[in-house]
């Protein structure tokens, strides 16, 4: 039973960029949140993906978007990036009714030059 | 403001010995309190999670301990290891939104 999958591992962008992140989810389940964590810091909520429609967001601008295909994996996009956006982007999923209970993937680890 | 504060920032126990982290939360709204363990390069993997209708869960060497009067909970680990060297995160979340709110993390190194 394959768990959460994310690519790529890292990924190196210089300032202003665009950047596509990829996630699939944990088998059997629908529901996908992303978050980003910064060296040394707790993830932060970016937002979370059912039903092919944004259902929750963090405080995250709107140069952050996302997109959920029909076999439930996601894209992270990120626009415009700037220095601070270097981080760890991590994907985490979960079943519709138990969504507080998710799995993390392994990340990936971006960083803006 | 929706926090979850965490400490210490960071501990050190000898092997055998027990780890102690807490974490306290604002927002009494709050119904839903995981802990994650995080290895360099990998990211987090759920250990335990504890709902307000408990005072204390049990799995293996890990326990959480909650009191909901001092909005505080904590993770124990018995018995602590080497391999249980990583980096622990409290979190929260409302109303099964999947929205966690994570606290800062701790550096806990288990030596030999």
């Amino acid at each position: 039973d394959a768990g959460v999958t994310q690519s790529p591992t890292h990924l190196i962008k210089t300032r202003g960029q665009q950047v596509t992140l990829r996630c699939s989810p944990k088998s059997g389940h629908d529901t996908v949140s992303w978050y980003q964590q910064a060296l040394g810091q707790g993830p932060q909520f970016i937002f979370q993906y059912y039903e092919e429609e944004e259902r929750q967001r963090g405080n995250f601008p709107d140069r952050f978007s996302g997109h959920q295909f029909p076999n439930y994996s996601s894209e992270l996009n990120v626009n415009a990036l700037l220095l601070g956006d270097s981080a760890l982007y991590l994907c985490a999923s979960s079943r519709a009714g138990t969504t507080d209970t998710q799995y993390f993937g392994p990340g990936t680890r971006l960083t803006v030059l | 403001q929706q926090q979850v504060k965490q400490s210490p920032q960071s501990l050190i126990v000898q092997k055998g010995g027990i780890s102690i982290i807490n974490c306290a939360y604002e927002n009494t709204a709050f119904d839903y309190f995981p802990w994650y363990q995080q290895f360099p390069g990998k990211g987090p993997a759920l250990l335990i999670a504890i709902r307000p209708d408990v005072s204390e869960k049990k799995e293996g060497r890990f326990t959480i301990s909650f009191n909901k009067s001092a909005k505080q909970f904590s993770l124990h680990i018995m018995d602590s290891q080497p391999g249980d060297s990583a980096t622990y995160f409290c979190a929260a979340s409302t109303g099964n939104t999947g929205k966690l709110i994570f606290g800062q993390g701790t550096t806990l190194q288990v030596k030999p």
